[in-house]
């Protein structure tokens, strides 16, 4: 099956500094990659996504890259502003069957004032 | 809010105990599934259902199990609760139809299940 590895867990950045998390697959046949953001005590919210035909996907201050060689993509933070702090989650799922998500373990990104 | 819903809210049982957690999709959502996330962990898929069969399992406990109703609501049931039971379990909802299709996956409030 699946696996995605995310790294860091850990990450503190001075506001106005950018983040930058990473998280490789290693299922050749995925093909979707959505990053989750998670306030404490909240559900998952989707904020930017990626499909396999495409190589970078921006959205205001937040961007990601897929390298479908070397099986990674990355969430790109520029301008972090304190309520950017929450628990960032990479997922990978394959294409059509189960749809089903196979996440990374999570990175606590803090924005310090 | 993402159309999804769960109830209860919070749960507090003791061990041995069996609870059930209800999840109602966004409307037009075909699939739904059901993650647990324990202190500190990221998400665990549990299992799958779409349009009332069950599609994926993932690390689900033979003491769990889930099912989908013909109005598309799913409950999962929790038997025989031990204390590392104690957990947020979220369900997501999906249109899931068709190879390319945005599939993006909703989630629910979640239910924070306390075992004592």
């Amino acid at each position: 099956g699946e696996n995605v590895e995310q790294h860091p867990s850990t990450l503190s950045v001075q506001e106005g500094d950018s983040a930058v998390i990473k998280c490789t697959y290693s299922d050749s046949a995925s093909n979707y990659f959505p990053w989750y953001k998670q306030e404490l005590g909240k559900r998952p919210q989707l904020i930017i996504d990626i499909r396999s035909n495409v190589g970078e996907k921006k959205d205001q201050r937040i961007a990601v890259t897929l390298n479908k060689t070397a099986k990674h993509f990355s969430l790109h933070i520029t301008e972090t502003q304190p309520e950017d702090s929450a628990v960032y989650f990479c997922a990978a799922r394959r294409g059509a069957g189960s749809y089903q998500l196979t996440f990374g373990k999570g990175t606590k990104l803090s924005v310090i004032p | 809010d993402s159309g999804v819903t769960q109830t209860p809210k919070h749960l507090i049982t003791a061990t041995g105990q069996r609870v059930t957690l209800r999840c109602s999709p966004r409307s037009g959502d075909l699939s739904v599934y059901w993650y647990q996330q324990s202190l500190d962990q990221g998400l665990q898929f549990l299992i799958q259902y779409y349009n009332g069969e069950e599609r994926a399992k993932g690390n689900i406990l033979e003491r769990f199990s889930a099912q989908q109703f013909p109005d598309l609501h799913s409950e999962l049931n929790l038997s025989s609760l031990e204390l590392g039971d104690s957990a947020l379990y979220f369900c997501a909802s999906s249109v899931a139809r068709g190879a390319d299709s945005y599939n993006e996956q909703f989630f629910g409030p979640g239910t924070r299940l306390t075992v004592l």
